[in-house]
């Protein structure tokens, strides 16, 4: 079955810098690569995604990366926020399997 | 409004005695699932349904039961609950691709004394 490992476990950054997740995956046949990100005490929400036949993605101040020849995937956050201070997720597949979190923390 | 409910959304009971967290959502999805969220593990799929009368394992089934007999709502069901399926437990649902979305319901809080 497919294994994701994500790190860094825990980030911290200052208001306005940047934030990088990454993930790695085992299966090379998982095509989806969702992100979600979960405030205290709140549900998960996804966030962006992409697709294996994509390299890149942007949605404003969040965008995502691809290297499916490596088998890895990251989120990157510019001008961080307080508000977007939470624990995100990635997984791997169109049948989600999960990284186990990085809780970021962004002080003003 | 595009909703993923479950109910209830804290229930504390004990062991052996079955119970069912219902989930239920009002988009006409195909997709649903269950996972269950315990620290330091993050999110794990339990069971998931590809559409009416269609459902599979995911990583963590031992110990539940689920059934979708129609498309708005997905079940969850311990026969027989233990100590080890203490957890907080979410659903979700999705569209299938390219224009896929996906939400989650509320959570369920579950405390198996």
């Amino acid at each position: 079955g497919e294994n994701v490992e994500q790190h860094p476990s825990t980030l911290s950054v200052q208001e306005g810098d940047s934030a990088v997740i990454k993930c790695t995956y085992s299966d090379s046949a998982s095509n989806y690569f969702p992100w979600y990100k979960q405030e205290l005490g709140k549900r998960p929400q996804l966030i962006i995604d992409i697709r294996s036949n994509v390299g890149e993605k942007k949605d404003q101040r969040i965008a995502v990366t691809l290297n499916k020849t490596a088998k890895h995937f990251s989120l990157h956050i510019t001008e961080t926020q307080p508000e977007d201070s939470a624990v995100y997720f990635c997984a791997a597949s169109r049948i989600p399997t999960f990284g186990r979190g990085t809780s970021l923390i962004v002080h003003p | 409004e595009a909703q993923v409910t479950q109910n209830p959304r804290y229930l504390i009971t004990v062991t052996g005695k079955k119970l069912t967290v219902t989930c239920s959502q009002n988009m006409n999805h195909e997709y649903m699932s269950w996972y269950r969220q315990d620290p330091g593990l993050g999110l794990r799929q339990i069971y998931y349904s590809m559409n009416v009368e269609v459902t599979d394992k995911g990583d963590v089934p031992e110990g539940y039961k689920v059934s979708r007999k129609e498309k708005r709502n997905f079940p969850l069901i311990l026969e027989s609950p233990s100590p080890n399926q203490t957890s907080l437990y979410f659903c979700d649902s999705s569209s299938g691709s390219p224009h896929n979305e996906q939400f989650f319901g509320p959570g369920t809080r579950l405390t198996v004394l």
